[in-house]
Parts: structure tokens; C-alpha cells; sequence
């Protein structure tokens, strides 16, 4: 089984709204990941999370806030986002949590954010 | 630095012809790993193949082969008599250390596959 799961599949948000995205697995992968994705651009990482602990952070703005309450779980707090923001956000997880993991990543279907 | 180029933005066939999709990459690491992702429309990345530098042998499954050559430092991807439902955007990918320290996912730029009937 090789499914990791995202909510909500579509959300719409004013610049002022406080929300979040949630992702799950139940692999017992030790590694998460958050990535954003513009239309017709390839995924950038944002954050990385290794067993449950942030290792990478690609200079992400703080209005974007990530959380890893335990190793299936992984959350994104979004607070304060410009319009520029709107993008597919996309959560994935490995085996394998070390900052020299080479193991496949595996995605989740995304979530759709627009930021009005 | 490491990257991934998709020369190929957007590829149109008819049904049953075969396709390749070509895949370029540059890298200093002696061991990376080298990926193919399918992105549908509805937006998940599917995950299709993972191969590692040391092992350069092609590899098929069903309608898909890939051909991995060291000396010209690609990987492509060919779908033999293509389907409908082979229309997505695909992804080649690097995963190495590079200048940054740690293992990250290069994506390329991506190909649009569109399989009309």
C-alpha cells in the first residue's frame, strides 16, 4: 500500500483566513515532505521533515507554517497568504528519513489552494 | 549543480503509436538516482521507476521501457502502443547530494503527453 492521503482536496481562502492542510500515511515512512506546485511549473520542495523532526527549510516565507504531530501526520498552517500563493500543494513521504535518503518518494494527490 | 532537462514540453500521438519521452540530466555525484513520475490531471504523482547510477541494464514493464545510458547521461521513457489513459504530464527526476549536502528531488520541466484516439 503506497497511499498517502490529503485534506482538503479543493480550498478557497481570503487573504486574511487562518488554514490548514493536512497529510497522512500509513506506510511507516520516517520522512514527510511539502512541495508547491505552479500550474505547467514541476514541483519545488518547501520543508522536510526526518523522523518528525524539521531538517530542511528552502527558505520558505513564515506564512507558512509546517507541523509533524507524529511520524504518519503532517501538517501545513497557512496564515496571511498573497494571491501569489495559490498553487497545487502537494505532500509526500519515504522509507527512509536520513538527510542522505535516497528512497523513492511517494505523493499524495494534492491540494487545490486558491488565495482570493 | 544538478539538473534535469525535458526538452519535449508537449508531445501529441494517436492511439497505438509509440512514443518517447527523452530525459537529460547533470550531476558531479558519483550515486544518484534517477526517476520517472506520471502527474494525470486530477494532479497526484504516480511514481513509475527508480534507478540507481551503478545500474545502467534497461528495464521494461509492460508498455513502458526505459533506457538509461551513462555515457550520453540520459534516461528515457517509451510507451509502446500508447493509450488514452497514458495522457499526462511526466516527470524526469535526479535525486542526489550535489551542492546542497543533503539528497533532494530535482524534477525536470515536465512533458505533456496527449493520446488522442
Amino acid at each position: 500500500d503506497t497511499e498517502v492521503t490529503q485534506t482538503p482536496k479543493h480550498l478557497v481562502m481570503g487573504m486574511t483566513n487562518k488554514k490548514s492542510l493536512k497529510c497522512e500515511q500509513h506506510m511507516g515512512h520516517r520522512a514527510m515532505y511539502w512541495y508547491k506546485q505552479k500550474a505547467k511549473k514541476p514541483p519545488e520542495l518547501m520543508f522536510v521533515y526526518s523522523y518528525e523532526k524539521l531538517s530542511i527549510n528552502e527558505s520558505v516565507p513564515s506564512r507558512f507554517s509546517p507541523e509533524c504531530p507524529n511520524s504518519s501526520l503532517l501538517n501545513l498552517h497557512l496564515h496571511a497568504l498573497q494571491p501569489e500563493d495559490s498553487a497545487l500543494y502537494l505532500c509526500a513521504s519515504s522509507q527512509d528519513g536520513g538527510s542522505s535518503s535516497t528512497d523513492t518518494q511517494y505523493f499524495g494527490p494534492g491540494t487545490r489552494l486558491t488565495v482570493l | 549543480a544538478q539538473k534535469v532537462t525535458q526538452a519535449q514540453t508537449e508531445i501529441s500521438v494517436v492511439e497505438k503509436e509509440d512514443v518517447t519521452l527523452d530525459c537529460v540530466y547533470e550531476t558531479r555525484d558519483t550515486t544518484y538516482y534517477l526517476f520517472w513520475y506520471k502527474q494525470p490531471p486530477s494532479g497526484e504523482l504516480v511514481f513509475l521507476i527508480r534507478r540507481n547510477s551503478f545500474d545502467e541494464q534497461n528495464e521494461i514493464s509492460g508498455r513502458y521501457s526505459w533506457n538509461f545510458q551513462k555515457s550520453t547521461s540520459s534516461f528515457n521513457f517509451t510507451i509502446t502502443a500508447s493509450q488514452v489513459v497514458d495522457s499526462a504530464v511526466y516527470f524526469c527526476a535526479l535525486s542526489g547530494v550535489g551542492d546542497t549536502g543533503f539528497q533532494k528531488l530535482v524534477f525536470g520541466t515536465g512533458t505533456r503527453l496527449l493520446v488522442s484516439p
